[in-house]
């Protein structure tokens, strides 16, 4: 019940295009949705994230869509850039003061061609 | 995430080797977080510590893996008679007194290889 599914495990988009990348979970305590973007050699970097309350949160070209009866979330990268090629995390948690552990989904790594 | 230091970056041990990981946090943050990443999987957490306290341990492997956040100094990952199935990059999190979700920085990691 604590996991975080994600797909696609890969993703090939061309310059300019959208990127789409799904999680779903089972836990319906999980008030908290934060996608990471990491870098190869370096840790995971908070990119944008969302609660329940909203249904979509958009931050510059980074989108947030939250479907909260069918447990799942997904990432949209609008007009994607060869600096967007990355790995991405999404990841849930409860958001109880004293213990925000985060659950992670395994990654989808990214890769924009010319 | 660049204010969460972590050292070393990259540590080889030969199995049954102790390995050290240290972790310190932001200044002002007083909740540390470990993680492990093995390859081309997610990140799995480990434990949670405040200043002398270990809050949360639920991922933390039985045996072999300890961790501490003194008062004084960095956090510590221990790993002790390392095996091959150890070799992972271990993340370290921190966050302030007040916790606010969207404040947990990460570090860089440290890459622990074991031959």
């Amino acid at each position: 019940q604590q996991q975080v599914k994600q797909s696609p495990q890969s993703l090939i988009v061309q310059k300019g295009g959208i990127s789409i990348i799904n999680c779903a979970y089972e836990n319906t305590a999980f008030d908290y949705f934060p996608w990471y973007q990491q870098f190869p050699g370096k840790g995971p970097a908070l990119l944008i994230a969302i609660r329940p309350d909203v249904s979509e949160k958009k931050e510059g070209r980074f989108t947030i869509s939250f479907n909260k009866s069918a447990k799942q979330f997904s990432l949209h990268i609008m007009d994607s850039q060869p600096g967007d090629s990355a790995t991405y995390f999404c990841a849930a948690s409860r958001s109880n003061f004293g213990n925000e552990k985060l659950t992670f989904g395994t990654g989808t790594r990214l890769t924009i061609i010319p | 995430n660049a204010g969460v230091m972590q050292n070393p970056r990259h540590l080889v041990r030969r199995r049954g080797q102790e390995a050290r990981l240290r972790c310190s946090p932001m200044k002002g943050h007083s909740h540390v977080y470990w993680y492990r990443q093995l390859p081309e999987e997610g990140l799995k957490f480990m434990v949670y510590l405040q200043k002398e306290n270990i809050i949360d341990e639920s991922g933390m492997p039985k045996e072999r893996f300890s961790a501490e956040f003194p008062k004084e100094g960095p956090s510590i990952l221990r790993i002790q008679q390392v095996v091959r199935g150890d070799s992972a990059a271990y993340f370290c999190a921190s966050s302030p007194l007040a916790v606010k979700l969207d404040t947990i920085y990460f570090g860089e990691g440290s890459w622990l290889t074991v031959v």
